[in-house]
């Protein structure tokens, strides 16, 4: 059974950096069949694809956060992590990882989510 | 971006009655080499992560009850609760995943009348 966890600082100063980690258990994020996604939604709101890894270290991230997205694997951990710099208060929202079923795929199973606040 | 638009934002059924979720997409989303549209439908309920129910238009992912069915093409979807439980209630979302960057609808909130 695949699980994912997020893990990280619930709250963000702004003009800081939000770094979030997700511990994949239940199959390798090396497995050539699947990227690593993560995900935020606003309070209230839709959803909004950020970026993914695959495990060759290739990413792909939303054109809208791009300057601002990083996302990196660590094969011997089984994570892959996110890191959003110079964040504002437009950040807070709940950030999710999930399994990417394929580089133009759907979502087939995700973390719980951790809501990220960014404020002073 | 494709923009997904969902309709109605919010309804409410009787238990027992059918309920019908649409989705538009801003473009085309079938990918005729292989005759697939790059669409999913979640169900999302208060607090819990999104969870896939149907891909490819039509295809129920496992274990999800066959109440829930999918259809559609092109540029029109349509999600089907046939016979709404108790425990259906919840955010429901669809989603292209056509091309890059993958969009999602506003979402459909779902309540017993």
């Amino acid at each position: 059974q695949v699980q994912l966890h997020e893990s990280g600082p619930g709250l963000v100063k702004p003009s800081q950096t939000l770094s979030l980690t997700c511990t994949v258990s239940g199959v390798s994020i090396t497995s050539g069949h699947y990227y690593w996604s993560w995900i935020r939604q606003h309070p209230g709101k839709s959803l909004e694809w950020i970026g993914h890894i695959y495990y060759t270290g290739g990413t792909d991230y939303n054109p809208s956060l791009k300057s601002r997205v990083f996302i990196s694997g660590d094969a011997s951990k089984n994570q892959f992590s996110l890191k959003l710099t110079s964040v504002t208060a437009a950040d807070t929202a709940v950030y999710y990882c999930a399994r990417d079923y394929g580089r133009l795929g759907y979502f087939d199973d995700w973390g719980q989510g951790t809501l990220v606040t960014v404020s002073s | 971006d494709i923009v997904m638009t969902q309709s109605p934002d919010s309804l409410a059924v009787s238990l027992g009655e059918r309920a019908t979720i649409n989705c538009k997409s801003s473009q085309n989303i079938l990918y005729r080499s292989n005759n697939k549209n790059f669409l999913a439908w979640y169900q999302q309920k208060p607090g819990q992560p999104p969870k896939l129910l149907i891909y490819w238009a039509s295809t129920r992912e496992s274990g999800v009850p066959d109440r829930f069915s999918g259809s559609g093409s092109g540029t029109d979807f349509t999600l089907t609760i046939s016979s709404l439980q108790a425990e259906d209630v919840a955010l429901y979302f669809c989603q292209q995943y056509y091309t890059t960057p993958r969009t999602f609808g506003q979402g459909t909130k779902v309540a017993i009348k």
